[in-house]
């Protein structure tokens, strides 16, 4: 069970914004930076987010990260069938001394 | 474009050895901390270790700390990762993954580990 929760799935119609939310506690979210990564199975992960909310190049700026405290939330606004695969956000854990995932969140395009 | 690529993968035997590697294409080698994630198929990631850009600082997760050791040779900008005494829980895809200015940039497409007898 991981110390990061996501909802298990999301889902949206083309062109409508859906948001995925990360909760965490005072060891991770709430005193380090948080990444987000997409994964298509059968592919290696991208990361979308850095540092809670900056977009690496070639990031389109439908993905955008937030945090406020010990959760985290990315939002993919204009959602396109593309986007369809798991996003997991990550942050460092200070106690466990880890880089923690999250349980990972399917995005189904309807 | 940074490339890494991971060779070593394949079916061993629970309580068996095996050695993991991955190749970095970039130019910041040296100065870049280097982890390994694994993803059980099926399952979420879940990350291994990392190693810090002059080879001497490491760190590993609970559940492989003991038996698995990584390591670089940064004249052959190369990380690795040993993996000793595995059990059908080591089966998985293992990702080499980039970390530079902060931020794990760059994944390998994975290479698969299989342990059945």
């Amino acid at each position: 069970q991981s110390v990061l929760a996501q909802p298990p799935s999301v889902s949206g119609t083309p062109g409508q914004r859906v948001t995925i939310s990360c909760s965490g506690s005072n060891s991770n979210i709430g005193r380090d930076s948080v990444s987000w990564y997409q994964h298509l199975p059968g592919t290696a992960p991208t990361v979308l987010i850095c540092y809670n909310y900056q977009r690496p190049s070639g990031v389109p700026d439908r993905f955008s990260g937030s945090k406020s405290g010990t959760s985290a939330s990315l939002a993919i606004s204009g959602l396109q069938s593309e986007d369809e695969a798991d996003y997991y956000c990550a942050v460092w854990d200070n106690i466990l001394n880890s880089y923690v995932f999250g349980s990972g969140t399917r995005v189904t395009v309807l | 474009e940074v490339q890494l690529v991971e060779s070593g993968g394949g079916l061993v035997q629970p309580g068996g050895s095996l050695r993991l590697s991955c190749a970095d294409s970039g130019f910041t080698f040296r100065r870049d901390w280097m982890h390994w994630v694994r993803q059980v198929p099926g399952k979420g990631l879940v990350w291994v270790s990392r190693i810090n850009p002059d080879g001497r600082t490491t760190t590993y997760a609970d559940s492989v700390r003991g038996r698995f050791t990584i390591s670089r040779d940064n004249a052959q900008n190369t990380v690795y990762l040993q993996m000793n005494m595995v059990g059908a829980e080591d089966t998985a895809v293992y990702y080499c993954v980039r970390e530079f200015n902060g931020i794990r940039d760059f994944w390998g497409q994975g290479t698969l580990v299989v342990v059945s007898p």
